[in-house]
């Protein structure tokens, strides 16, 4: 069972240069989230799509863009990153947006220099 | 503003103690809450709360929620090394998951 598969694991990145993290479930699930995770900070939401074809802001949507490209595909972008992007980043999914549970991918860590 | 607070923030054991972990929310519409529990990479989920004073329980783990105090408890009893995690509290408001900043438990041998 995959479950929330999100890519890449690992990415440094030079200030100023742009990524995409990918973000994929099999869960047929129909809402996504993009969460970042800082010491001390908890997890903080960026962004989410309830349902295909829709996105909202969260919290820290500030320095990031999302795509829903599907039901099963979530993308978040940074287009000009700042070291204080640099972060561990979650994808995850669940249900809908007040569905029971809330499942995580395994987490990206990204640094920016 | 929707909050959820945890305390406390990190918390040292010994193997064999009990542990209560603290979990305070403000939201607008409360509709569920959530335990996750968080070792080194992805949180998994531990229980899920919807209706006050009912005990969720798995092995050594429990859980309660009091929705007029507009709290939540986890419990670990005779805890062992690895239970040593960031416990993440979470609360469905219907439209999101809000997270807590979560507690970090250290079970010392």
């Amino acid at each position: 069972n995959a479950g929330v598969t999100q890519t890449p694991k690992f990415q440094v990145l030079k200030t100023g240069q742009s990524m995409t993290l990918q973000c994929a479930q099999d869960m047929n699930h129909n809402s996504m989230y993009w969460y970042r995770q800082d010491p001390g900070m908890g997890l903080r939401l960026i962004y989410y799509s309830a349902s295909e074809g829709t996105t909202d802001k969260g919290e820290v949507p500030n320095g990031y863009n999302v795509s829903r490209l599907n039901k099963r595909e979530f993308s978040l972008r940074l287009e000009s990153a700042a070291p204080s992007q640099t972060s561990v980043y979650f994808c995850a999914s669940s249900i809908s947006v007040s569905g029971n549970t809330i499942y995580f991918g395994e987490g990206s860590w990204l640094t920016v220099v | 503003e929707d909050k959820v607070v945890q305390s406390p923030l990190s918390l040292v054991v010994h193997e064999g103690d009990t542990v209560t972990l603290n979990c305070s929310y403000e939201v607008t519409n409360f509709r569920s809450l959530l335990w996750y529990k968080q070792e080194k990479k992805a949180p998994t989920f531990l229980f899920m709360l919807t209706s006050s004073g009912i005990e969720k329980k798995s092995g050594r783990l429990s859980s309660i929620l009091d929705k007029k105090e507009l709290f939540s408890i986890l419990n670990i009893t005779a805890t062992q090394t690895g239970d040593s995690a960031i416990y993440l509290c979470a609360v469905n408001t219907g439209n999101q998951f809000y997270f807590g900043t979560g507690t970090s438990l250290t079970v010392i041998p």
